[in-house]
């Protein structure tokens, strides 16, 4: 199985920080990541597919990055609507895995 | 708009079995497979698998093989989860999810996702 480990767990951050998430894979996958925000008590909602597509719809400050085994979360200037818990998922093979989480927090 | 609707909180005994439904509108059912992932109470996400509802075929996740039963009815674009001998560590949100896939592109994960379905495991 593919391990995704995912960076930091949680971190306090302020409106307008530039906000930065990091998803290592234990091999290559590479580009078959997506990036999932979700916000207490709601289902995930996909920010990012193919490790940089942006999902019709979602702000441009949500930018992802990466290939192989490193990927990146960037959050340009964080608003107050973008605090949640963001994962990662690779789906380059079965089964698919997600890495832990990382919690946005209002500093 | 593409939708999964999931059915409603469930209250299981320890041993008995669960089924959950999610039924798919807005897309052609058949055309993508679906997933299912489960969240235990301020966990994170665990994959339990994949249908794909134009043939049937499925794939499971190890720690659910022998427990877990994905299938479909396609006459009312439905999905269904059935999770058997329930313990307190099924106690979980279940959720559906799409999964698109392009011959020349590849798969377009988890998009959208069902509303999701509280599964309670208490004696």
């Amino acid at each position: 199985d593919i391990q995704m480990t995912q960076s930091p767990s949680s971190l306090s951050a302020s409106v307008g920080d530039r906000v930065t998430i990091t998803c290592r894979a234990s091999q290559g996958i590479r580009n078959d990541l997506g990036w999932f925000q979700q916000k207490p008590g709601k289902a995930p909602k996909r920010l990012i597919y193919a490790a940089s597509t942006l999902q019709s719809g979602v702000p441009s400050r949500f930018s992802g990055s990466g290939s192989g085994t490193e990927f990146t979360l960037t959050i340009s200037s964080l608003q107050p609507e973008d605090f949640a818990t963001y994962y990662c998922l690779q789906y380059d093979s079965y089964p698919r895995t997600f890495g832990q989480g990382t919690k946005v927090e209002i500093k | 708009q593409v939708q999964l609707v999931q059915s409603g909180a469930e209250v299981k005994k320890p041993g008995a079995s669960v089924k959950v439904s999610c039924k798919a509108s807005g897309y052609s059912f058949t055309s993508s497979e679906i997933n299912w992932v489960r969240q235990a109470p301020g966990q994170g996400l665990e994959w339990m698998g994949w249908m794909n509802p134009n043939n049937g075929n499925t794939g499971y996740a190890l720690k659910f093989q022998g427990r877990v039963t994905m299938t479909r009815d396609t006459s009312i674009d439905t999905a269904y989860l059935e999770l058997v001998s329930l313990t307190s560590e099924d106690t979980a949100v279940y959720y559906c999810a799409r999964e698109e896939y392009d011959l020349w592109s590849g798969y377009y994960p988890f998009d959208p996702w069902g509303q999701g379905t509280l599964v309670t495991v208490s004696s």
